[in-house]
């Protein structure tokens, strides 16, 4: 079946420091989401992306996603220790029904 | 907001015995998923339903069953838990396919 594959799988940075996931897929995607899941909790919708080249900001977090929609970065400016916990991209291809989503970068950022 | 609310956040159940896990959301979607979470392994969706009624099997449907008599509910059935169900299992639900997903709590699962 349809795959995305996210890298890493964990980043530990200092606080102020940057992060960066990717997420890729070997086929052409209809769209691609971003949940953020903290340490315990659930995870949460942060994003949709939809167009290719799109790009979208909220605060110090920016979404990208590729011009041949096959691939997706999160990248964080300046990191917090509220930062931590777990990114998922989840993928959706045209005709698909669900999202697929990819295993997660756990992000743990050292005060 | 919508609320998806998982109706335990712990469960204890011996091998063998059948398991009600239940979802209910207040926002009137759809759509609504039942994934499990394991460490390294993601998210890997069960089963989902887009109506009352309707079923569909997702990546791992083997040992589940689901059942959706209601818009707002959508029930998990373990039929006969086994040791290696243990794990974190997450209701969603989202109003149509190209919109974020809303996740329950979660039930941490424990089958001894």
């Amino acid at each position: 079946g349809q795959q995305v594959m996210q890298i890493p799988q964990y980043q530990h940075v200092q606080e102020g420091e940057d992060f960066t996931t990717y997420c890729n897929s070997s086929t052409t995607l209809s769209n691609i989401q971003w949940y953020k899941q903290r340490p315990g909790g659930h995870p949460v919708f942060l994003i949709q992306l939809v167009k290719s080249g799109e790009v979208k900001k909220q605060k110090r977090l920016t979404f990208q996603f590729g011009e041949a929609k096959k691939n997706s970065s999160l990248h964080i400016t300046a990191t917090q220790t509220t930062d931590v916990g777990t990114y998922f991209c989840a993928g959706l291809w045209e005709y698909g029904n669900k999202l697929v989503f990819g295993a997660g970068t756990i992000l743990r950022v050292k005060s | 907001d919508v609320k998806v609310t998982q109706s335990s956040r712990y469960l204890v159940k011996r091998t063998g015995e059948k398991v009600f896990l239940e979802c209910v959301q207040d926002m009137d979607h759809e759509n609504m998923f039942w994934y499990r979470q394991d460490p390294g392994l993601g998210l890997r969706l069960i089963y989902f339903s887009y109506d009352v009624k309707m079923k569909e099997k997702g990546d791992i449907p083997e040992g589940y069953s689901v059942s959706r008599e209601k818009k707002e509910r959508f029930s998990l059935i373990l039929e006969s838990a086994s040791t290696n169900q243990t794990s974190m299992y997450l209701c969603a639900s989202s109003l149509w396919d190209v919109y974020g997903y809303t996740f329950g709590s979660g039930t941490r699962l424990t089958v001894v």
